[in-house]
């Protein structure tokens, strides 16, 4: 079974400013995926960033970016210059790429919000 | 391209009720799947779809089911409504392949009093 672990519940940063927020998971998997997401207060999903595990490179889309340890099993998103409108919960989510457990397991949860 | 349409936003309901929520997946999107959402248990599987078959089913109560439709629409339904139901149910649908990410509709704010 995956777990995924998100062990900050809160974080705050000043705008303009770069935060990371923090993953840890387990898994016997040797190819999935990984995922950050963005909740806003309108509740939607959002997804921002995909990581493909048997890739080395870093996952980046434009202020966002991914540090990917896979032999620690860590996957934290930096955001950099901070804004206001990045205020969200943001999770952290594993699929298995191959498989018949297709299910995303997802972190609780990180509440950020930037201050201005 | 339109996307995860979820109707309808906001259900309040009475106990031992039950009730039906629907999900019109991205055009071409084959898989629907279910989350709950709560404050206290996070993000929880209920199940997922993938042409008209359950593909997977997380640890709800047989209260909680699900179809899906030729057209790839989905509708959850839960039946004998208790306070504990009440939570924000999110669908999500993917492309061709299950094991990939899901794209999200907004949700159904559904609470039980």
């Amino acid at each position: 079974a995956q777990t995924v672990t998100q062990s900050q519940p809160e974080m705050s940063v000043q705008e303009a400013e770069t935060v990371t927020l923090s993953c840890t998971y387990d898994t016997s998997e040797s190819n999935y995926y990984l995922f950050w997401y963005k909740q806003p207060p309108s509740r939607q999903m959002i997804l921002v960033i995909r990581q493909e595990a048997y890739k080395q490179q870093n996952a980046t889309e434009n202020r966002f970016s991914v540090n990917f340890q896979k032999a620690a099993k860590s996957f934290s998103l930096k955001i950099s210059d901070s804004q206001l409108g990045d205020t969200a919960m943001y999770f952290c989510a594993f699929v298995p790429i191959t498989g018949a457990n297709s299910k995303l397991t997802f972190g609780k949860g990180i509440t950020l919000s930037v201050r201005p | 391209k339109a996307g995860v349409t979820q109707t309808p936003r906001y259900l309040i309901k009475t106990r031992g009720q039950q009730v039906t929520l629907s999900c019109s997946p991205i055009s071409g999107h084959r898989s629907v799947s279910w989350y709950q959402q709560t404050p206290g248990q996070g993000l929880q599987f209920l199940f997922e779809y993938f042409s008209e078959t359950q593909r997977n089913k997380g640890n709800f109560p047989g209260r909680f089911s699900g179809r899906q439709f030729s057209n790839s629409r989905s509708e959850m339904n839960v039946s004998t409504l208790e306070l504990g139901d009440s939570a924000l149910y999110l669908c999500a649908s993917r492309g061709a392949s299950m094991n990939t990410e899901a794209f999200f509709g907004q949700g159904t704010r559904l609470t039980v009093v």
